[in-house]
């Protein structure tokens, strides 16, 4: 079964820093293109960054560029987001999500499976 | 930016009906094109994909049609779980991967 489990959250300053960290389990971590989500209090989703298998591409909503950095260790099979300079407006709950890779191993920059979620809170 | 929007906001249905939900994008994503059902507290679950491909363990009642700008979620007898907000996302042209603003379906 896969799992994936965020923590790191928690409430901040406007300004301040934090370090999401998402650990995953039951399936194979290095092969897959692994993402977060975002989603503030009564909002929508909204995609922060992706991170291919390897390290080698990221990317991030423009947005976010320069604030956010997406990074992943394969022997520890985690995903990480450090997020600087944070804003009121980045309060949200932050979800790791896998890519979803199809019967005929055909990646989908879709999100298949989801962590729980850890929540920012920017505020003073 | 490609941005998708979705209609209507809110949706009442009553158990067993029929629910026809809709996602337009700003310009053709071809049939790259996701749907996602997320409850109350919970992450959000892939429904479908490709447009019309329901992911694994995803209910025969769900079923998505569609092509570049155009794309609807249809849930052909409404079960009390399917009460719930839907997520369209487009992954055609990236980045950005875009969702939806969402439609709420609640219990008429």
């Amino acid at each position: 079964e896969v799992r994936l489990v965020e923590s790191g959250g928690g409430l901040v300053k406007p300004g301040g820093s934090l370090r999401l960290s998402c650990a995953g389990s039951g399936f194979t971590f290095n092969s897959y293109t692994m993402n977060w989500v975002r989603q503030a209090p009564g909002k929508g989703l909204q995609w922060v960054s992706s991170i291919s298998s390897g390290s080698s591409y990221k990317y991030y909503a423009e947005s976010l560029k320069g604030r956010f950095t997406i990074s992943r260790d394969n022997a520890e099979k985690s995903l990480y987001l450090q997020m600087d300079s944070l804003r009121v407006e980045d309060t949200a709950v932050y979800f790791c999500a896998t890519e979803f890779v199809d019967t005929v191993a055909t990646p989908h920059q879709v999100f298949d499976s989801w962590g729980q979620g850890t929540l920012v809170t920017v505020s003073s | 930016e490609i941005v998708m929007t979705q209609s209507p906001a809110t949706l009442s249905v009553s158990p067993g009906e029929r629910a026809t939900l809709s996602c337009r994008a700003s310009q053709s994503v071809s049939s790259k094109l996701a749907w996602y059902q997320q409850k109350p507290g919970q992450a959000p679950r892939l429904l479908i994909y490709g447009a019309s491909t329901r992911a694994t363990g995803i209910p025969a009642r769900f079923s998505g049609s569609g092509s570049g700008t155009e794309f609807t979620l249809t849930i052909s007898s409404l079960q009390s779980e399917d009460f719930a907000l839907y997520y369209c996302q487009q992954y055609n042209n990236w980045p950005p991967l875009t969702f939806g603003g969402g439609t709420k379906v609640e219990i008429k």
